[in-house]
């Protein structure tokens, strides 16, 4: 059964520096999310992506951060100089097109933590 | 902000005992209500899409129901089993926001042999 894959499943990083988490989406699927969960808070929604651009992005989704397709087949988001507060799980998911109700595939998750 | 809440947020029971834990959400503008089962260092699992006040869906031994009207929704868990033992999200969709899900804080379900 296809699956949305997450590299890699821990990052760890020195504060103000750039990571780059990577996401392999189910292949026919059209639409695109990164979620993310602080350690012991709700999963939070950060930014759904469609043809090629961002369609929806929260607050929590600034400057610091970006998304990008860049070959068809991953999916990516950038975080340029990392804080301390954005140690967090970040889950990616996609969903195929016709699906109206949005029920997501997600993938395993990659835990990011920042030192 | 929307405010969609699950209870208990933990729960321990034992193998064969039934269970059932809730999610709160607006009862306005709803469009769909979404149950996700979440076990550790795993992918969540999409279990249920809800539409419809009244809606009643089942998968094996799992099973839940919708009341947009007060907007509430339980989980039922029968005769559990240590492979149940996860962390079950409810997430709601409104109307007209989009694609944007917003998540409950998550039910985390220990099932003991």
């Amino acid at each position: 059964e296809p699956e949305v894959t997450q590299t890699p499943s821990h990052q760890v990083t020195q504060m103000g520096q750039e990571v780059i988490l990577r996401c392999v989406p189910i292949s026919n699927h059209l639409y695109f999310y990164w979620y993310r969960q602080i350690l012991g808070q709700k999963v939070e929604f950060l930014v759904s992506f469609y043809n090629n651009e961002i369609s929806e992005k929260s607050e929590i989704f600034d400057d610091q951060f970006s998304v990008e397709r860049p070959d068809g087949s991953n999916f990516t988001l950038k975080i340029r100089s990392t804080k301390l507060e954005d140690s967090a799980m970040y889950f990616c998911a996609s969903v195929p097109e016709g699906h109206s109700y949005n029920e997501q595939f997600f993938g395993p998750g990659t835990r990011l933590t920042v030192l | 902000i929307l405010n969609v809440e699950q209870s208990p947020q933990s729960l321990h029971v034992q193998e064969g005992d039934s269970t059932n834990f809730t999610c709160s959400f607006p009862s306005s503008n709803f469009y769909a209500l979404h149950w996700y089962r979440w076990e550790t260092a795993k992918s969540p699992e999409a279990l249920f899409v809800m539409t419809l006040n009244g809606d009643e869906k089942k998968k094996g031994r799992i099973s839940a129901t919708l009341n947009t009207k007060e907007g509430y929704s339980y989980l039922y868990i029968k005769g559990s089993q240590p492979e149940d033992s996860a962390t079950y999200l409810c997430a709601f969709l409104p109307y007209n926001a989009g694609n944007m899900l917003t998540f409950g804080g998550g039910t985390r379900l220990m099932v003991k042999p």
